[in-house]
């Protein structure tokens, strides 16, 4: 079955580290999305890509970067961790036709940033 | 500017009663508006959508959403509660003509089920 997966599920790390976070989908969808969660603030975009080489900036994308060279992956990196990047990441894919708002989520990586 | 309104951070229900997650939007344009629901430690997982079609909207495990364009509402509801319903409920918005970037997510509601 085609899925998405996130990794690490979970990471403690220290200030200033440098931190990826992995996501791979064999959905073979166009679009890629990363969202942190954070209490009292649903879900709010990080960063989006339409297609390889295709990035965008969301809604609190400071202090984060993507890039896209294969269509499986979107990787995220923490340049320099902040404990204020504490938070829990989702990925999410979607098909390309139609705007149908209909994404496919991974399971979350939870970050912990001391 | 575009917004989505869940009333209540948390409801509690008993199993075998009524479900009512309630949801307001405000939005220039005809939205679409989506019902997503997370378990405990689970990514996001899409329940129903509403594209400008039937108002009346059928989703997944009995749940259902219906707009209401004089209300700005798109509330979800269940007849009946299972325990399996606990999780978490995000209400979703997208303008017409908007791009996936531009979902607009509610804050959530804590669904319970007392047995």
């Amino acid at each position: 079955d085609a899925e998405i997966t996130q990794s690490p599920r979970h990471k403690i790390t220290e200030t200033g580290r440098q931190v990826t976070l992995a996501c791979h989908q064999t959905w073979n969808h166009n679009n890629m999305f990363w969202y942190r969660q954070d209490l009292g603030h649903g879900l709010r975009l990080i960063h989006y890509s339409y297609g390889v080489q295709d990035t965008n900036k969301g809604e609190v994308s400071d202090g984060y970067s993507v890039s896209r060279s294969n269509t499986e992956d979107l990787p995220l990196t923490l340049e320099s961790a902040a404990s204020s990047q504490t938070s829990v990441y989702f990925c999410a894919s979607s098909v390309a036709t139609g705007v149908t708002g209909e994404l496919f989520f991974g399971e979350g990586s939870r970050l912990t940033v001391l | 500017a575009q917004s989505v309104t869940q009333l209540d951070s948390h409801v509690s229900v008993s199993e075998g009663t009524p479900v009512l997650l309630r949801c307001n939007y405000s939005s220039s344009y005809s939205p679409s508006l989506f019902w997503y629901v997370q378990h405990p430690n689970k990514g996001l997982q899409l329940l129903l959508k509403y594209t400008s079609a039937a108002t009346l909207v059928k989703g997944i495990n009995g749940f259902e959403a219906e707009f209401k364009k004089s209300e700005t509402s798109f509330h979800l509801t269940k007849p009946s509660a299972h325990m399996s319903d606990a999780a978490e409920y995000f209400c979703v918005a997208l303008n017409y003509g908007g791009s996936q970037g531009n979902l607009i997510f509610g804050k959530g509601t804590k669904l319970s089920v007392k047995p």
